[in-house]
């Protein structure tokens, strides 16, 4: 099945390390998407990729980074210069016309103790 | 710059009730529209579309129709279901842009 592989759905880390979201597409998109949802609130965007080997800031990119070596996966890594990293990430795919929608994974939880 | 602002929730209704969620836009030329729902612990999916003046989308029972004169795009089911229970955002792509700018969403409560 075509779709959009986030893992893990859950993961915990100790404050001060950083850790590593996966997300994968088998949907050939060119463009993928990090989005940061905390409680009650909207969908804020991390960074987009609309081409293999670039990428741009978001609205909220501060302590944050990302990789697209390869059109299918845009991996995650939240720094410990991030100041509050506990929230739902989910990360997107689209063909990356003018348009068109977007595909969601089914997300991962971050937890930092 | 873009932005989405949908009504305040929590929405709770009672099962075959009609519903509402307004949802009005701020955009330069002509976005394409969009609302997703998200049922708890998951991702977001699409539940319907809309990509220029007066198109309708609908799917499931739930429409929205894209109306530029009031820049609004307000989704509507005229009798709804607990499996409907979830959070509903409404989004939108500017003309020549690839990326979604979501509203804060309203979580929508269905009792039996």
């Amino acid at each position: 099945d075509g779709g959009i592989t986030q893992s893990p759905k859950y993961l915990f880390r100790k404050e001060g390390q950083n850790v590593t979201l996966s997300c994968e597409q088998n949907l050939n998109h060119d463009a993928m998407y990090w989005y940061r949802q905390d409680p009650g609130q909207g969908l804020r965007l991390i960074y987009y990729s609309q081409i293999v080997n670039d990428f741009q800031k978001g609205d909220i990119a501060e302590g944050y980074s990302v990789s697209r070596e390869k059109k299918e996966s845009f991996p995650l890594t939240v720094t410990s210069a991030q100041k509050n990293p506990t929230a739902f990430y989910l990360c997107a795919s689209s063909t990356g016309q003018s348009h068109t929608e977007a595909f969601f994974g089914q997300g991962t939880r971050l937890t930092v103790v | 710059g873009d932005s989405v602002t949908q009504m305040e929730g929590p929405v709770t209704l009672s099962e075959e009730a009609f519903l509402t969620i307004n949802c009005t836009y701020t955009a330069t030329g002509y976005p394409s529209l969009f609302w997703y729902v998200q049922y708890p612990g998951e991702g977001l999916q699409l539940l319907l579309k809309a990509t220029k003046a007066d198109d309708k989308g609908s799917n499931k029972g739930f429409e929205a129709t894209y109306r530029k004169e009031t820049t609004s795009f307000h989704l509507e089911k005229g009798s709804v279901q607990v499996s409907d229970s979830a959070v509903y955002f409404c989004a939108l792509t500017s003309q020549g842009a690839q990326k979604l700018v979501f509203g804060q969403g309203t979580r929508l409560t269905i009792n039996p």
